[in-house]
């Protein structure tokens, strides 16, 4: 079983509102990653990072910001959440040397009413 | 895009038979991977094939690559009802060869059903 974490595993908050998806790992890991996932659709890459103070955008523009601070610790913040933001997001990652495989959590379900 | 398409979207077999699922993408490629997703939740890793490689097998999986036509395949043998799940198909680009997963990036996915 992967050492990633993801809390809360769901929320339901008011639009506006400004929230904080958690996502820790305790393999050691330099990359991370946040994904967006609609219901039985395709996931997104929205940010992912090779490490400590790194941070890229992917490839859905995101409203999202992200921040790494920490190796182990990759959290996802919206400032003011909109019924858009209604989704699954998903955190993984994976060792910084190529062609290994990527770890997920569980997924945080956000639902913005 | 890098995003990869699988083919079918949908799959239903009765348990025991044969499943395959193919997956197309654009670009040169690092490696790529096929992950298995239950019910919304997270993502498992199945197998990687890297781009040097043409077939590799791993239990009742078996995954081929095509890098001439950008597909691979993934052939799930005597398929169970614990099968059933959402199957991912996920490509690392290689314009940093060194960096690996650098965006590791997902297709639509096949939804695999097994009838018991």
């Amino acid at each position: 079983e992967a050492d990633i974490y993801q809390t809360p595993r769901y929320l339901v908050i008011g639009t506006g509102k400004k929230i904080t998806l958690e996502c820790s790992q305790t393999m050691g890991h330099d990359k991370m990653y946040w994904y967006q996932q609609d219901p039985g659709m395709e996931l997104h890459l929205i940010h992912y990072s090779y490490g400590v103070n790194s941070t890229e955008k992917g490839d859905l523009s995101s409203e999202s910001t992200v921040s790494r601070i920490r190796t182990e610790h990759f959290p996802l913040t919206l400032e003011s959440a909109r019924p858009s933001h209604t989704s699954q997001y998903l955190c993984a990652s994976s060792e910084f040397a190529g062609n290994t495989e990527a770890f997920f959590g569980q997924g945080t379900r956000l639902t913005v009413v | 895009s890098q995003q990869g398409e699988e083919d079918p979207q949908a799959l239903s077999i009765q348990e025991g038979e044969n499943a395959t699922m193919n997956c197309s993408y654009k670009t040169s490629i690092n490696n790529l991977q096929w992950y298995r997703q239950n019910s919304g939740r997270g993502l498992v890793h199945l197998i990687l094939i890297r781009s040097n490689e043409r077939e590799k097998h791993s239990g009742r999986l078996r995954v081929t690559l095509d890098t001439s036509k950008k597909s691979s395949s993934l052939l799930i043998t005597a398929s169970r009802a614990a099968d059933t799940a959402s199957y991912f198909c996920a490509t690392d680009f290689i314009e940093r060869p060194n960096f690996g997963n650098e965006k590791l990036t997902f297709g639509t996915g096949t939804r695999l059903t097994i009838i018991p």
